[in-house]
């Protein structure tokens, strides 16, 4: 039972480059979320989907770009990497039933010099 | 608005003694609690959750938390800290919406000596 599978575990970028971070679910789950975690601090959501082709901006979503073509998978996009965004990201799922916690993938770690 | 604050960064334990992990949170209505545990290069796991009803809830690897209203707490409490809980411990509340999205506090650091 795989969960939640994030990749790639660590990622360094040069300031101005693009990339994608990959997230997998295979619970069957509507939601999916992204969250970033920075030193000392909890996590804080940047993007979220109630189900494919519906995604809506969190706390923290400038500079970043998410698609959901399907019920498994909501990539995060980096267009314009910047040293800012240099920080621990995670991918959560959860069911449609509100009593239910939301699951995370293991984490990408992201440099960006 | 919904926050959570986590008044204790850091807090060292021995091994064998008890723990109790500070978590006040702010929210209009009846919140919906969580508190997740994160190990060194992991993701976040679920410890326990409360929705409704009995305000202490059981979880898993022992741990247990009370929610009192009139405090607007939720602290995570074990009898007997393991060398193996050393860890990050994060407390949450969803806001209720569409897509209960977490607002999460800052963690707490637990550091356990033999």
């Amino acid at each position: 039972n795989a969960g939640v599978t994030q990749t790639p575990k660590f990622r360094i970028l040069k300031i101005g480059q693009s990339m994608t971070l990959q997230c997998t679910q295979d619970m069957n789950h509507n939601y999916m979320y992204w969250y970033r975690q920075d030193p000392g601090m909890g996590l804080k959501l940047i993007y979220y989907s109630v189900g494919a082709g519906i995604t809506d901006k969190g706390e923290v979503p400038n500079g970043y770009n998410v698609s959901r073509s399907t019920t498994e998978d909501f990539p995060l996009r980096l267009e314009l990497a910047a040293p800012s965004q240099t920080s621990v990201y995670f991918c959560a799922s959860s069911s449609l039933n509100s009593n239910q916690p939301q699951h995370f993938g293991d984490g990408t770690r992201l440099s960006i010099l | 608005a919904q926050s959570v604050t986590q008044p204790d960064i850091h807090i060292t334990v021995s091994e064998g003694a008890s723990l109790e992990l500070r978590c006040n949170y702010s929210y209009g209505a009846t919140p919906y609690l969580f508190w997740y545990v994160q190990s060194p290069g992991q993701g976040l796991q679920l410890l326990l959750k409360y929705f409704s009803g009995d305000t202490l809830v059981q979880g898993i690897k022992g741990f247990e938390a009370e929610f009192k209203r009139s405090q607007s707490s939720f602290n995570l409490r074990k009898p007997s800290v393991h060398w193996s809980d050393a860890a990050e411990y994060f407390c949450a509340v969803s806001d209720q919406t569409g897509a209960n999205n977490l607002f999460f506090g800052t963690g707490t650091r637990l550091t356990v000596i033999p």
